[in-house]
C-alpha cells in the first residue's frame, strides 16, 4: 500500500470546470512533487515543493495552480484547462536530505487520470 | 537538453529466462540515477538509487550496474517471473540541485 494517496482517481472536466487534485502523504517528507505523465512521454516534472515552499515550476501554464498548505498535503487546481492538457497526474514525495532532494527515491501515488473534454 | 534513454522500448521474455535493458544518459555530469517499477494501475515503485561509479544493487532477482563515466546503467531480472510484467524507469540527476530526467521507460511483458 502506497503511503501516497491521490484522489480522485479519475476526473472528466470540461474546458470551463474548475476542479483540484488531491495529495497527501504519511511518510514525513518535507519534499512533494506534481508530474504529468502524456501518452509516449516521459514523466514530466511540473512542481516541487520543500517545506510547503515552491522552489520549482517547470514553465507550467498558470491554468496549473498548485497549493501546499504543509508538509503532508498538496493539491493541483485546475481551471480552463485544453484537451491537450488530459494526461496522467502523479504525485510523490521525497525526505529532504542535506545532501539533496534525490539522494532518495520518490514515492508516488496512484495518479488522477483527468480528462479534459 | 539532455536526454534520458532507454532501450527496448518494449520486451516479451519467457517465464524462467533472465534479460536485461539499458538506460543511456549524458556522461559529462552525474549525481545520481534511480530506477523505478511501474505496474499497470499501480503506482512507480523504487527499485534503486545509485550515486557512484561501478555501483551494483541488488534485491531478489532483479540487480542494476552502474557506469557514469560512459554514461550507462543495466537493469537486470534473473528467472522472469510474470509478477515482472511492468514499465521500468530510469531517472537521471546530473547535479546536486538539478531536476530529475526522467527515460520513456522499457515495457516488459513476461509470456507463461
Amino acid at each position: 500500500e502506497t503511503g501516497v494517496t491521490q484522489t480522485p482517481r479519475h476526473l472528466v472536466m470540461g474546458m470551463t470546470n474548475k476542479k483540484s487534485l488531491k495529495c497527501e502523504q504519511h511518510l514525513g517528507h518535507n519534499a512533494m512533487y506534481w508530474y504529468k505523465q502524456s501518452a509516449k512521454k516521459p514523466l514530466e516534472l511540473m512542481f516541487v515543493y520543500n517545506f510547503k515552499e515552491q522552489t520549482e515550476n517547470n514553465s507550467v501554464p498558470s491554468r496549473f495552480s498548485p497549493e501546499c498548505p504543509n508538509s503532508s498535503h498538496l493539491f493541483l487546481h485546475l481551471h480552463t484547462l485544453q484537451p491537450e492538457d488530459s494526461a496522467l497526474y502523479l504525485c510523490a514525495s521525497s525526505p529532504l536530505v542535506r545532501q539533496g532532494l534525490y539522494n532518495s527515491p520518490l514515492h508516488f501515488g496512484n495518479g488522477t487520470r483527468l480528462t479534459v473534454t | 537538453i539532455l536526454n534520458v534513454e532507454q532501450s527496448p522500448q518494449s520486451l516479451h521474455v519467457q517465464e524462467g529466462d533472465s534479460t536485461n535493458f539499458t538506460c543511456s544518459f549524458p556522461s559529462s555530469n552525474f549525481y545520481a540515477l534511480h530506477w523505478y517499477r511501474w505496474e499497470t494501475a499501480k503506482s512507480p515503485e523504487a527499485l534503486f538509487v545509485m550515486t557512484l561509479n561501478g555501483d551494483e544493487k541488488k534485491k531478489g532477482r532483479i540487480s542494476a550496474t552502474l557506469n557514469t563515466k560512459e554514461g550507462y546503467s543495466y537493469l537486470y531480472i534473473k528467472g522472469s517471473q510474470p509478477e515482472d510484467s511492468a514499465t521500468y524507469l530510469c531517472a537521471f540527476i546530473p547535479n546536486r540541485d538539478d531536476k530529475i530526467i526522467f527515460g520513456k521507460g522499457t515495457r516488459l511483458h513476461i509470456l507463461p
